[in-house]
């Protein structure tokens, strides 16, 4: 299966600051997600990363606060804009190879906002 | 929306013992997935599941997509150490490529 590399792996940062988190694959993907893990809870999707398009964002999730790219098939970013000590979660990059494949995962980005 | 839910939260268990855990739905799921997330990783895929009433084992575990399509259960035979973790089902929304996350079964390991 593809190799998912996130960066970086875990961050501090300051309320009121961004923070931009890296999605490589090792090949090209038809689909790249991203998802939240909040402290002690289950996934949750952020949005779906559309190559070249804007990315498909969930309820209760939008662009403002988390911008979305996807320039081709092996690489996505996710922004966590304007944080707060609420944005501290687990953030996922997911891809799947082809429809006919499960999701993988990256091993994640650990995010503290303080 | 669609959920599912797992139990039990938690378990607490001795090296050896066998293990269960199930996932249910209010509705139908055509593709059942059960993942295992150790600390501070990634959700690692173990078993997929495709078919009602299908039954697929991976070394120790042993994973059923249930006849109604309601439910799955996930087993867990002679227990050890690095079975430690979350073990999360999953499925797909609805018509869509998303997949929805169960609530997590957290299993601890005594030696």
């Amino acid at each position: 299966s593809a190799v998912i590399s996130q960066k970086p792996s875990r961050d501090i940062c300051q309320r009121g600051t961004s923070l931009t988190i890296q999605c490589q694959v090792d090949s090209q993907v038809t689909m790249m997600f991203w998802y939240r893990q909040q402290p002690g809870q289950s996934l949750t999707l952020i949005a779906t990363a559309n190559q070249g398009s804007e990315a498909t964002y969930e309820s209760g999730f939008v662009i403002d606060k988390f911008p979305i790219s996807r320039p081709n098939l092996t690489f996505s970013t996710l922004t966590v804009s304007n944080m707060s000590p609420e944005d501290s979660s687990i953030y996922l990059c997911s891809v799947l190879e082809d429809r006919n494949s499960p999701l993988h995962f990256g091993n994640g980005t650990r995010l503290t906002v303080t | 929306g669609q959920q599912l839910n797992q139990s039990p939260q938690s378990m607490f268990i001795q090296e050896g013992e066998d293990v269960s855990m199930n996932c249910t739905s209010s509705s139908i799921f055509n593709t059942w997935l059960w993942y295992k997330q150790d600390p501070g990783e990634g959700p690692v895929l173990l078993i997929a599941l495709y078919k009602a009433g299908e039954l697929t084992s991976n070394g120790r575990l042993t994973a059923q997509f249930g006849i109604t399509r309601k439910d799955s259960f996930l087993n867990i035979s002679a227990s050890i150490p690095s079975d430690v973790g979350i073990y999360f089902c999953a499925g797909p929304s609805y018509n869509t490529d998303k997949l929805i996350f169960g609530t997590g079964t957290r299993l601890q390991v005594f030696p």
